[in-house]
């Protein structure tokens, strides 16, 4: 079955310090994949996407996020975090035959401390 | 350009009642989708539409309907509404196949 993982619920990380969000996907075709970020009582804003060649993407708000096809991964990372980051994150999946369809993951919830 | 727009904001119906949201897509846009969201989860997808035809449908009971226009601006129905039916529902517009979807803020629904 298709599926997305985000296997972190919840990370805490100090203002400035460095960020890792997992994503991992389990797809039978090649998946076109999203990071997408939800701040409280808000929609979604595209924070990068891949969809083909070059394996590493930059995104806005310094973002960027790795594809690596042998680990089934999409991770999302960020040098130094900001006070306003702190939002919840999704990582989504489609292919061609789903388009339309993104199946997202659970999400995971960034608290910035100082 | 204006992003994608939904409306209402927020509403509050009670059980059994009937709910219609509505979507404008960016400009240009043809292809509507609809997600719910409940609250501590991602979204899950419910509809979306092409060119004014369904072209896929997630699962979800036939109480949920959509449809969109000549416009490409789309309405989600909810018939007897039950109280699990309380979520953020999410419309997300895209130009084509395949492309970013850019989603709206979202309707809050409370059922009481």
């Amino acid at each position: 079955a298709q599926s997305v993982t985000q296997p972190d619920i919840h990370i805490t990380v100090s203002e400035g310090a460095s960020l890792e969000l997992r994503c991992n996907y389990s797809y039978g075709a090649t998946p076109y994949l999203f990071w997408y970020v939800q701040s409280p009582g808000q929609g979604l804003q595209l924070l990068l996407k891949y969809f083909s060649g070059d394996t590493l993407v930059q995104g806005i708000k310094g973002f960027e996020a790795e594809f690596k096809r042998s680990q089934s991964s999409f991770n999302l990372r960020k040098p130094s975090v900001h006070w306003s980051d702190a939002a919840e994150y999704f990582c989504a999946v489609a292919t061609t035959d789903s388009w339309g369809k993104f199946q997202f993951g659970a999400g995971t919830q960034v608290v910035v401390t100082p | 350009d204006a992003g994608v727009t939904q409306s209402p904001t927020h509403l509050i119906k009670t059980r059994g009642q009937h709910v219609t949201l509505r979507c404008s897509p960016i400009s240009g846009h043809k292809s509507v989708s609809w997600y719910q969201q409940v609250l501590g989860q991602g979204p899950q997808f419910i509809f979306q539409y092409y060119e004014k035809e369904e072209r896929g449908r997630g699962n979800f009971p036939d109480r949920f309907s959509a449809r969109q226009f000549p416009n490409y601006s789309s309405e989600l129905n909810v018939n007897a509404l039950l109280l699990g039916d309380s979520a953020l529902y999410l419309c997300a517009s895209s130009e084509g196949y395949p492309d970013t979807q850019y989603f709206g803020p979202g309707t809050r629904l409370t059922v009481l």
